[in-house]
């Protein structure tokens, strides 16, 4: 049963515009949710996250925006830069949980 | 500032041949630390985590195992390996209690041939 889903395996933008990547959950015990960002042959690097106390949250050019009703989330970049041409991994966690739950990933491409 | 390593970085080893990966965190103490392998094309896959010496869970049952021997070091291990454990295998680790991010290793990519 996969419980975070990001239905978009792979997604183009233009270079300065924004990039919207989506993810999905289905476990209603989820509350907290991170975004990593992972270039080919190396490790995810952890992005933004937020609590479900909040539907927002932004760092520089990244904002993830929780929907709680609807098990939603989403990250914006504004601009989109060449170097945010990657993998990027939705992930979720609930208190007192040492593991985290990951998506299956979007791939990002920036278009020059 | 803390730092997770992971060696080898690649790996090419035949069918049936043992296998051994090791993951070493500095800069901290009594981490959480994970085994998660990514398939071609595919997710993260959690294999297995530990809170500390000696407690490992596992989360897929197959014919690897962890070992964590020592506070900061956690080991993957197989007696014979099989051409599905081909992938890309990432240690992790995060302070435990309170705390969600986690923080990855730069990986060991596994070829079995």
């Amino acid at each position: 049963d996969q419980q975070v889903k990001q239905n978009s395996p792979s997604l183009s933008v233009q270079e300065g515009r924004i990039s919207i990547l989506n993810c999905d959950y289905t476990n209603s015990m989820f509350d907290y949710f991170l975004w990593y960002k992972k270039y080919p042959a190396e490790g995810p690097t952890f992005l933004i996250s937020i609590s479900s106390i909040k539907d927002k949250n932004e760092d520089g050019r990244f904002t993830v925006f929780l929907n709680k009703s609807a098990k939603h989330l989403s990250l914006h970049i504004v601009p989109s830069q060449p170097g945010d041409s990657a993998v990027y991994f939705c992930a979720a966690s609930h208190f007192g949980n040492e593991k985290l739950t990951f998506g299956t990933g979007t791939r990002l491409t920036i278009i020059p | 500032s803390q730092t997770i390593h992971q060696w080898p970085a690649t790996l090419v080893q035949p069918v049936g041949s043992p296998l051994s990966l090791e993951c070493t965190v500095e800069g901290t103490s009594n981490p959480n630390l994970y085994w998660y392998r990514q398939a071609a094309g595919r997710g993260l896959q959690l294999l297995f985590y530990s809170v500390g010496i000696g407690q490992i869970s596992s989360e897929v049952p197959q014919n690897l195992s962890a070992s964590r021997p020592q506070d900061r070091q956690f080991i993957l291990s197989s007696k014979k390996l099989l051409l599905s454990d081909s992938g890309f295998y990432l240690c992790a680790w995060n302070r435990g209690t309170a705390s969600y991010e986690q923080y990855f290793g730069p990986g060991t990519r596994l070829t079995v041939t």
